[in-house]
């Protein structure tokens, strides 16, 4: 079945300082990817959808100069939170999806940001 | 705009009773449905997915089903363990359009020994 790896699983930051999440699909080519941001007992909320080779599509209220999306293959994404603070301190998940979603979504292991 | 709602938000059952948990939709125009798990601090595994042309999946214990035309899904749990505890959600993708899924706020299940 179709696997999204998604790294690191936890990280820790100092403020101001930026980290970078990667998520690959590992046996599919991922046309479309997702970054979303989850709140303890919360749902996941849209942060962006990224098609490859393209500009991020941002939701509203998401600070694209602040969360950067490299869409830049078929089987990778980034996301890099730059110049972090504690409030940005959440767990972030990716999600991908070949061809029509048809196939559904797969989704990462999630990363658990800490920004201290 | 899409409107996904799951009921209940958490439930407690001892070992081996069947569940039923809900999700309803707003719009019918929708592409496919998906069921996932999630544990706590991980990410989603999903458990069926339903395309809008069909009525229900099934795996192992689990059992899907869907009505569009109500806006109307639920997820059956057969005999169920403590290793089904988690939190499960239900994100319906929408036709005609960028099939960008919208997540319920998940249901808590915890299943006691």
């Amino acid at each position: 079945g179709a696997v999204v790896s998604q790294h690191p699983s936890w990280v820790i930051c100092k403020s101001g300082t930026s980290v970078k999440i990667e998520c690959r699909s590992l046996d599919f080519q991922a046309t479309t990817m997702f970054w979303y941001r989850q709140f303890p007992k919360q749902s996941l909320m849209l942060m962006a959808t990224s098609n490859e080779g393209s500009k991020a599509t941002y939701e509203q209220g998401v600070e694209k100069d602040k969360f950067l999306i490299n869409h830049a293959s078929l089987t990778l994404s980034t996301l890099t939170v730059t110049s972090a603070h504690p409030e940005d301190s959440s767990f972030y998940i990716c999600s991908a999806t070949g061809q029509a979603s048809n196939y559904g979504y797969t989704f990462g292991s999630g990363t658990r940001l800490t920004v201290v | 705009k899409q409107e996904v709602t799951q009921i209940p938000a958490a439930l407690s059952v001892p070992e081996g009773e069947n569940l039923v948990l809900n999700c309803s939709f707003t719009d019918s125009a929708i592409y496919n449905l998906q069921w996932f798990r999630q544990d706590p601090g991980k990410g989603l595994t999903s458990l069926l997915l339903i395309q809008s042309s069909q009525r229900e999946q099934t795996s192992g214990r689990l059992n899907a089903s869907l009505d569009k035309s109500s806006g109307r899904s639920t997820l059956y749990i057969a005999a169920s363990q403590p290793g089904d505890s988690a939190t499960y959600l239900c994100a319906v993708s929408q036709s005609g359009g960028s099939y960008i899924p919208t997540f319920g706020r998940g249901t808590s299940l915890i299943v006691h020994p």
